[in-house]
C-alpha cells in the first residue's frame, strides 16, 4: 500500500513572501510520480507541478518548485512571491506507473494568502 | 490544450430522479476517471476506463452507472441517489492509465 501525508492542514503566508508546504509519502515501488495539485474555491483541480522519481533534478514551474528527497520520501512545494490567487487547497499525490494503480492523495493543506 | 469539460456545472435531483453527468476531452487521452469529492477532503476514485473498457470499479453502489461511449466521452448515470451522495463529481483524463491526470471543473450535485 502507498500513503501520502500532509502534516499541515492549514498554512498562511503574506503576499510576496515564500511558503513551503510539506508532503511525505511511502511506497515500495521504485518507479513512481509525485504531483502537487491546487484546488481554489472554484474547486477546479489544477496540476501545479509533477516530479518523476527517477529524476534527481527538482521540478520547477515559474514560482513553484519542489524539494524532492527520495531517500527521505519527502516532496515539499515551495511557492515564491506568493500572490492572492495562490490561495487554495493544495493536494500532494503519488502515482506509480503500472496498470491498475491509483492516484493516492494526501489530506490537503489549505493555504491562505494575506494581503 | 489540457482541457476536460464537464456538464452540468450544478445539479439538484430528488432521490427518485434519473440524471446523467457528462465529461468530454479532446486531447486524445485513452484513460478517463470519475472521482467523488466531499468538502475539504481529497477526491475518492470511483471508476477508471482505459481504452473505453472499465478498468477499475472501486466497489461503487449500483445507483452509479458509468458509460464510455467513445474515447472522448465519459458519462455517469445516476439513479435513486441518497442525500449522502451529494458531493462534487470530478472527471479526469490521462494519456493512458499510467499518465498525468488532468481534471475537469466538476459537477456539484445536491440530492434532496
Amino acid at each position: 500500500a502507498q500513503t501520502v501525508t500532509q502534516s499541515q492542514p492549514e498554512m498562511s503566508v503574506q503576499e510576496a513572501e515564500t511558503v513551503t508546504l510539506s508532503c511525505t509519502y511511502d511506497t515500495s515501488e521504485s518507479d513512481y510520480y509525485l504531483f502537487w495539485y491546487k484546488q481554489p474555491p472554484s474547486r477546479q483541480m489544477i496540476l501545479v507541478i509533477r516530479q518523476e522519481a527517477y529524476k534527481q533534478q527538482n521540478a520547477t514551474e515559474n514560482r513553484f518548485s519542489v524539494n524532492f528527497q527520495k531517500a527521505a520520501k519527502s516532496f515539499s512545494l515551495k511557492i515564491s512571491d506568493s500572490q492572492l490567487g495562490d490561495a487554495a487547497m493544495y493536494f500532494c499525490a503519488l502515482y506509480w506507473s503500472i496498470r491498475g494503480s491509483r492516484l493516492t492523495f494526501g489530506e490537503g493543506t489549505q493555504l491562505t494568502v494575506n494581503p | 490544450d489540457t482541457e476536460v469539460t464537464q456538464t452540468p456545472k450544478h445539479l439538484v435531483m430528488g432521490m427518485t430522479n434519473k440524471k446523467s453527468l457528462k465529461c468530454e476531452q479532446h486531447m486524445g487521452h485513452r484513460a478517463m476517471y470519475w472521482y467523488k469529492q466531499k468538502a475539504k477532503k481529497p477526491p475518492e476514485l470511483m471508476f477508471v476506463y482505459s481504452y473505453e473498457k472499465l478498468s477499475i470499479n472501486e466497489s461503487v453502489p449500483s445507483r452509479f452507472s458509468p458509460e464510455c461511449p467513445n474515447s472522448s466521452l465519459l458519462n455517469l448515470h445516476l439513479h435513486a441517489l441518497q442525500p449522502e451522495d451529494s458531493a462534487l463529481y470530478l472527471c479526469a483524463s490521462s494519456q493512458d492509465q499510467g499518465g498525468t491526470q488532468y481534471f475537469g471543473p466538476g459537477t456539484r450535485l445536491l440530492v434532496l
